[in-house]
């Protein structure tokens, strides 16, 4: 079973900043199968690049993902207000667990 | 607009069951696979179960397999999931998401607001 370990855990950033955040596989995987989501409280989680460097529909290009093997990056430049929130990285496999999601990494206003 | 509407959760004793739903709508629900995903209170994302646009085959998570079936009526465009021999850890939110094709599962493009189910004496 392949784990996605995200790092850091909490990134406090100002609005205008750059976030790199991190997922590492246990194992080598297809970038065709790592994908990133975004959760803000209270909310559902929501599709942001899939295929590990294609945006979701609707998700702007200040977003962006990339990497191969085991170790990914979510990048958002010039953080917005509304960007503070959850991210997490997931990987699809074939036989079971179908996704497995990483820890998280939150975020935060410093 | 594609929209995943869950109902069903709840609290119910360890042991008990519970049904949810998931009803769809802004899409051609018999056309993509369908997925549970859920989240513990404060934790992160664990997926459940997944089934294909026919509901020919289904897919478990080890902690749920022989506990939960999932199921689907595309004539309703519905998406269930029946929770049998609940226990204290499948406290969580679940969540209905779509999966972007038939017989894919790389990753959930939408998803559901959840619906919470506790799992408490």
């Amino acid at each position: 079973e392949i784990v996605l370990t995200q790092s850091p855990g909490t990134l406090s950033l100002s609005p205008g900043e750059r976030a790199t955040l991190s997922c590492r596989a246990s194992q080598s995987v297809s970038s065709s199968y790592l994908a990133w989501y975004q959760q803000k409280p209270g909310q559902a989680p929501r599709l942001l690049i899939y295929a590990a460097s294609s945006r979701a529909t609707g998700i702007p290009d200040r977003f962006s993902g990339s990497g191969s093997g085991t170790d990914f990056t979510l990048t958002i430049i010039r953080l917005e207000p509304e960007d503070f929130a959850v991210y997490y990285c997931q990987h699809y496999g074939s036989s079971a667990p179908m996704l497995t999601f990483g820890g998280g990494t939150k975020v935060e206003i410093k | 607009e594609v929209q995943l509407l869950e109902s069903g959760g709840g609290l119910v004793q360890p042991g008990g069951s519970l049904r949810l739903s998931c009803a769809a709508s802004g899409f051609t629900f018999s056309s993509y696979a369908m997925s549970w995903v859920r989240q513990a209170p404060g934790k992160g994302l664990q997926w459940v179960s997944s089934i294909t646009a026919s509901g020919r085959a289904t897919f478990y998570a080890d902690s749920v397999k022989g506990r939960f079936t999932i199921s689907r009526d595309n004539s309703k465009n519905t998406l269930y999931l029946q929770m049998n021999s609940l226990r204290a850890e499948d406290t969580a939110v679940y969540y209905c998401a779509k999966n972007p094709s038939s017989g894919s599962y790389e990753f959930a493009d939408y998803w559901g607001q959840g619906t919470l189910a506790t799992v408490s004496s």
